[in-house]
């Protein structure tokens, strides 16, 4: 059964820590992609990955947000130095066109509070 | 700026009835639309999409509408159940990012026995 998985579930920091939440992509797909949830924007696109390559970061904080695929098994969106404001749900999905449908299947996501 | 948005924030009705979740795009190079369901504490599901060269697609108990012209789509779930209570974001992508998904805010829809 093919998913997407995010390591922490759960995270919870202080502020001014360095944060590194991992993601390892279905064995296949092509496009990688983090989410952020909050309550006005909905699910908010922070990055965009296309064959490990970054198409689109326009929606990240650059001072504090970085988005990175060391490898195809692996994504990682690291916030240095954290604060209070970034606590939210981060998703990471990935994706491949198929048939025209550019699905993406997104991971349970990772849960994060900064204190 | 939203290129997706979804006006209603939250949608209650009544077990049986039709549920319609609406949706409204600015971006005309969109020629995708998905639609997404999400329950707590989980990741959000594919649940239909429809392409820009149709104006309807059905799966089931699931139906979107699309109208290219007013840059509108529509959701329609016919019989509610309680079990469809659940957040639905409505997505498109196109353009020179053919892949690239974008989501709206989302609608919490409460389906009441």
């Amino acid at each position: 059964d093919a998913r997407v998985t995010q390591t922490p579930r759960h995270k919870v920091t202080e502020m001014g820590q360095e944060v590194t939440m991992r993601c390892q992509p279905i064995l296949g797909h092509n496009t990688v992609f983090w989410y952020r949830q909050t309550m006005m924007q909905g699910l908010e696109l922070l990055a965009y990955f296309r064959n490990r390559a970054p198409l689109d970061d326009s929606g990240m904080p650059k001072d504090r947000f970085s988005a990175e695929m060391p490898d195809a098994t692996l994504a990682t969106l690291k916030i240095q130095p954290s604060e209070p404001r970034d606590s939210a749900v981060y998703f990471c999905a990935s994706g491949l066109v198929r048939t025209g449908v550019p699905e993406a299947f997104f991971g349970q996501g990772t849960r994060l509070t900064v204190v | 700026d939203q290129q997706v948005k979804q006006n209603s924030p939250s949608l209650s009705v009544q077990e049986g009835r039709i549920s319609i979740l609406n949706c409204d795009y600015t971006n005309s190079m969109f020629d995708y639309f998905l639609w997404y369901k999400k329950y707590p504490a989980e990741g959000p599901t594919f649940l239909i999409s429809i392409s820009s060269i149709k104006d309807k697609n059905e799966d089931g108990r699931f139906t979107v509408f699309l109208n290219k012209s007013a840059k509108h789509l529509s959701l329609h779930i016919v019989p509610s159940q309680p079990g469809d209570s659940a957040v639905y974001f409505c997505a498109a992508s196109g353009g020179a990012s053919y892949d690239k998904v974008i989501f709206g805010p989302g609608t919490s829809l409460s389906v009441i026995p």
